[in-house]
């Protein structure tokens, strides 16, 4: 069974607005990322927030992590057409050498 | 761009044949993981090697091998193809000093079992 799970599966909005998707995980984590995918290929990484991290910014994105809830949510704020895509939490575990943990994903579609 | 590169980028084989699936990590990384992805699916964790022997396995039977090279390479082989073998698989490399790393992605290889 997979770790992480995204919510929603789906979300469609207009350019220019702001894309909100969350990740939900099990057992503990040492860090949590996120990841982008475009139409099948290769996985884009996005950004990593650490588990005594809160919150982190990078550009357009935030991601805030709460480990008590063991959630985590990724917002693109001013979305771009560009943005369009698949979107991955994964997660390590607690010790060397624990694989990545990857969801189903958020596909991201942003309407011109 | 990730600087992590596979090939091929397409393979159509039929059940029951072998295949090898080659990927060419960044440099300096010590680690490579492979994953299989099914269409619509987020990726699956195979295996990880580090410095050349194998790290970690995930729910996968033993006909899913690979091998790592001092180059910086590495291999996915999988044996006697199913049909359900059919997706992207993506190689991954990271540089692991100890804990948080960060897993740089190939465009993958799709496979597809006939």
């Amino acid at each position: 069974s997979q770790q992480g799970e995204e919510d929603p599966q789906a979300l469609s909005i207009q350019e220019g607005e702001n894309a909100t998707m969350n990740c939900s995980y099990k057992t503990s984590i040492n860090n949590l990322q996120w990841y982008r995918q475009n139409s099948g290929r290769g996985l884009v990484h996005l950004i990593l927030i650490r588990s005594n991290e809160r919150e982190k910014h990078s550009g357009r994105l935030r991601v805030t992590l709460d480990t008590s809830k063991k959630s985590s949510s990724l917002l693109i704020t001013a979305s771009r057409a560009a943005d369009t895509a698949s979107y991955f939490c994964a997660t390590d575990g607690s010790y060397y050498g624990q694989n990545f943990v990857f969801g189903p994903g958020t596909r991201l579609s942003v309407l011109p | 761009e990730t600087g992590v590169t596979q090939s091929p980028t397409h393979l159509i084989k039929t059940r029951g044949q072998q295949v090898t699936l080659r990927c060419s990590s960044q440099s300096g990384h010590n680690t490579v993981s492979w994953y299989q992805q099914a269409l619509g699916q987020g990726p699956q964790f195979i295996f990880q090697y580090y410095r050349e022997e194998e790290n970690g396995r995930g729910n996968f039977p033993p006909r899913f091998s690979g091998l790592q090279f001092p180059n910086y390479s590495s291999e996915l082989n999988v044996n006697a193809l199913e049909l359900d073998d059919s997706a992207l698989y993506l190689c991954a490399s990271s540089l692991v000093l100890g804990g948080t790393e960060t897993q740089y992605f190939g465009p993958g290889t799709r496979l597809l079992v006939l």
